[in-house]
């Protein structure tokens, strides 16, 4: 599986959209990219994935470069209950998280 | 539907004692895995199965065993308990197919263990 570069941390103000960038300049073309986040020390939450195309949930939208080069996960409305670490991970699709790798992540700070 | 479930939830062990970590989950996930997380870090692959009866190394498995005789249940196994080990371990699920597949992970609360 490709490998992530995320920034270690982020600050972001309360009901402003955050954006958090993820670098994947190895991934293959049938590799998604998906976001996990983690509130404290529970365990990680699945927000959304991608292949090619944007996306948007009910929780977020995840932006992908056409070169699939990069993506940014977007938090539109970020309250204080976003902040979390967040994990940008990239593996081939279709086999029920066959062997996820996690990375450092990076850890959103949302201030009043 | 209780999802993933751990157990224990807390545990202190001795240098050298050993234990059994339990992860159970009743979604009839195919796939099971164990992670570590270490204090301020990320986390760490331990074992991962992808069915009953199949298993397999992740990124840091010395020290652990694993095995999948149903698909329910994923026990993680301390063979010699050392300091090293003391971490947050959290077990994982996730379907290998289905209509609207997407890959989740489905996480348990996680199990925390203090090796002294």
């Amino acid at each position: 599986d490709a490998k992530t570069t995320q920034p270690t941390s982020m600050d972001c103000a309360e009901g402003r959209a955050a954006n958090l960038p993820c670098n994947h300049s190895t991934i293959s073309g049938n590799e998604y990219v998906y976001w996990y986040r983690q509130i404290h020390s529970q365990g990680p939450q699945y927000i959304i994935h991608g292949l090619k195309n944007n996306e948007t949930n009910e929780m977020a939208s995840l932006i992908i470069t056409e070169d699939r080069k990069s993506s940014t996960l977007i938090l539109p409305h970020a309250t204080l209950r976003d902040t979390a670490v967040y994990y940008c991970i990239v593996r081939v699709g279709g086999t029920g998280g066959f062997k996820t790798i996690f990375g450092a992540g990076t850890r959103l700070f949302v201030k009043a | 539907n209780a999802g993933v479930t751990q157990t224990p939830k807390f545990q202190v062990l001795k240098t050298g004692q050993s234990m059994t970590l339990q992860c159970a989950q009743d979604m009839n996930h195919e796939y099971m895995s164990w992670y570590r997380q270490d204090p301020g870090m990320g986390l760490r692959l331990i074992h991962y199965s992808v069915g009953a009866g199949i298993t397999d190394q992740g990124e840091v498995p010395n020290g652990y065993n694993v095995s999948r005789s149903t698909t329910e249940d994923f026990p993680l196994r301390l063979l010699s308990a050392a300091p090293s080990q003391t971490s947050v371990y959290f077990c994982a699920s996730s379907s290998r197919t289905s209509g609207d597949y997407t890959g989740e992970l489905f996480f348990g609360e996680g199990s925390r263990l203090t090796v002294l």
